[in-house]
């Protein structure tokens, strides 16, 4: 079976400040793990993934996200917030073998001017 | 990636009535999937979509209320049949990118669905 954590509903922070956006996960086999984003009134946009390899992964508007095996994490990082990221972002995990996706659910981002 | 488009974008409707949803892709796909966003909450997979195949639907969803259409590698349908009030959410389709290992999902924009 297959899960994603995300813990905080509601992250707020500073422009210009850094923030992460935590998630976790549980998988039986190999995880496939994204970040995707919405913003208000729009689908979902992929961000970035983890496959395998490097555990630090790049992905669009400059976000960024690690992968660490131990701890079962996928934190969403960025070092400089803008405002225009504020938006509800969503942690999935695929297993290996599996078709779907499984979202966690949800963290709004609220970057403040 | 992937181009989605959904129709209708939104729409309002009467308890009891039925919607299909229309996804059409811009290029040839195997797997489309089919989610719903209840409001305030996170993606739920419906069923996926593979042409030539009946839908196969996850646990709680069922062909009845919920049937599904894969005419080709390009277009799927969703119908919400005799909707009630907690039918209200958004629907999106989303299909798989073989580009990548992974096989990550695209989204198209969503269908807001207000039943009332």
């Amino acid at each position: 079976a297959q899960s994603v954590a995300q813990p905080e509903d509601q992250v707020n922070v500073a422009e210009g400040n850094p923030l992460t956006v935590k998630c976790t996960y549980s998988v039986s086999g190999n995880p496939y793990l994204f970040w995707y984003v919405q913003y208000p009134n729009r689908g979902l946009q992929f961000l970035l993934k983890y496959i395998t390899g490097d555990n630090l992964v790049k992905g669009s508007y400059g976000f960024e996200a690690e992968f660490n095996k131990s701890q079962t994490s996928f934190h969403l990082k960025k070092p400089s917030a803008l405002v225009s990221d504020s938006a509800l972002y969503f942690c999935a995990v695929r297993d290996t073998g599996a078709n779907n996706l499984f979202f966690g659910t949800g963290t709004r981002l609220t970057v403040i001017p | 990636s992937a181009v989605i488009s959904q129709k209708p974008s939104r729409d309002i409707c009467q308890r009891g009535t039925s919607l299909t949803i229309q996804c059409q892709v811009d290029s040839q796909v195997t797997m489309m999937f089919w989610y719903r966003q209840q409001p305030g909450q996170s993606l739920t997979l419906i069923a996926t979509a593979n042409q030539g195949s009946e839908a196969t639907y996850e646990s709680g969803f069922v062909i009845d209320k919920f049937p599904i259409s894969r005419p080709n590698l390009t277009f799927s349908t969703l119908t919400v049949s005799n909707m009630s009030p907690e039918d209200s959410s958004i629907y999106l389709c989303s299909v798989e990118d073989l580009q990548g290992l992974a096989n990550e999902q695209f989204f198209g924009p969503g269908t807001r669905l207000t039943v009332l």
